[in-house]
Parts: C-alpha cells; structure tokens; sequence
C-alpha cells in the first residue's frame, strides 16, 4: 500500500538558521506533491507544489525539491523563525485523481 | 470574506448518539473533502465530493455518511457505528474537477466522547 513517511520527531533549530525537513514514499508515484503547514488546532494551510517534472520550486524563504528518483520530497525554510515553529506535512497526488494522501508531519521548534 | 467555516469548534457525542458537523464554503469550489486527523498521524479521507448531489467514500468511510445537496454545504454525520469517533475533523474545499488542486481547509471541529 501507499506510505508517505515524515519525520516523527520534532526537528528543533537555532533562529536565523535553515530548516530541513523531509519527506519518502513508498509503493506510490505521484504526478506532484504538496506541503502544507499545521499550526495546533487549526487546519492546514497550503504553502507550495511541486510537480514531477519540477526539481526544485522557491517561495520567499521556502524551497521545495522533489527527486522521483530517490521517492523524496525535501522542504527548506532558510533564516528561519520563532514564527515559523508549526507541524509541516507533505501530500503527495496522484496524476488522475485530485484526491491527497497526507504525511503525518514533522513538527518544527525554531529557537529565539 | 472568504472562506470555510466549520462548527461546532468542540462536540461531545453520548454513547449512541449521532452527531452532525456542519461544514460550509463560499469560495464556489466544486469539490468537498472530509479529513480525520488523529494525535501523531496524518490526515485520512473520509468522504469526498466532486458536485453536488455526488459523493464518494474515502479510505475510512464506515461509521459516517454525508450528504451534498448544496454546493455550499457538505455536513458530516458521525453514527453510532462509529465505535471510535473521538478525532480532529477537518473539511476541505478545491475547485473541483482537477488534479494538483490546492485544498483550503476550515478550522476543525473537535469531537469527544462522553
């Protein structure tokens, strides 16, 4: 069956430094793939997507890269934030369904 | 201002009780999604729609049921068959009708057993 596996532990950092977080699939190839951030008790919101034939896409202080070859999604926040602490999950899409299956997340602590 | 509103924040089920999750939209998006979202795990589909009048089960449908009788409008039943309804719900909009669709989540209701 389809897995999308994300760091369970919390990735904790430094301000002003690049967070990484990451993201594997497994039994699944997907047309594009999207990342979501989650802060506690609120729904998640949409931040970028990346399609197969993208190897890297940019948005202000976020860059995702998504390699089809190693089944990997990695999601960096450079100069990172107190504000940017919040539970990020990956959601991989098929190419003819717009149905998701999401990650579990990986939460992010970014120290003052 | 738009957007999807999801109530009640909090719901408490008795045993044997049905419950309804009212979830509603204006941003005229097609499609409708039902998440559940339980501590440490990720987001699981349990009912979606495409159009109104239309629905299909997701990967943990038994134990609910929903209808779509208006576009706006995509309320979630929880039913007694559900032995374990104690979760984060979320609903979800998209355009509709495509693939690589962003989805625009409501704040969630929280649903406990009494």
């Amino acid at each position: 069956s389809q897995k999308i596996e994300q760091n369970s532990e919390a990735l904790n950092i430094q301000e002003g430094k690049t967070a990484t977080l990451t993201c594997n699939y497994t039994n699944y190839s997907p047309a594009y793939l999207q990342w979501y951030r989650q802060d506690p008790g609120r729904g998640p919101v949409f931040l970028l997507l990346i399609r197969e034939n993208e190897k890297e896409k940019r948005k202000e202080r976020l860059k995702v890269t998504f390699d089809t070859t190693l089944k990997q999604s990695l999601f960096h926040i450079t100069a990172s934030q107190p504000a940017d602490s919040a539970t990020y999950l990956c959601a991989p899409g098929g190419d003819s369904s717009y149905k998701l299956i999401f990650g579990s997340g990986t939460r992010l602590l970014v120290r003052p | 201002d738009g957007g999807i509103t999801q109530s009640p924040k909090y719901l408490f089920r008795k045993e044997g009780q049905n419950v309804t999750l009212s979830c509603e939209q204006n941003l005229n998006h097609d499609a409708m999604y039902w998440y559940r979202q339980d501590p440490g795990q990720g987001l699981r589909l349990i009912y979606y729609s495409q159009i109104v009048n239309d629905f299909q089960k997701g990967d943990i449908a038994e134990g609910y049921s929903v209808s779509r009788e208006k576009k706006e409008s995509f309320p979630l039943t929880v039913t007694s068959a559900q032995k374990n309804p104690t979760a984060f719900y979320l609903c979800a909009s998209s355009m509709g009708g495509q693939s690589q669709e962003t989805q625009y989540f409501g704040p969630g209701t929280r649903l406990l057993v009494l």
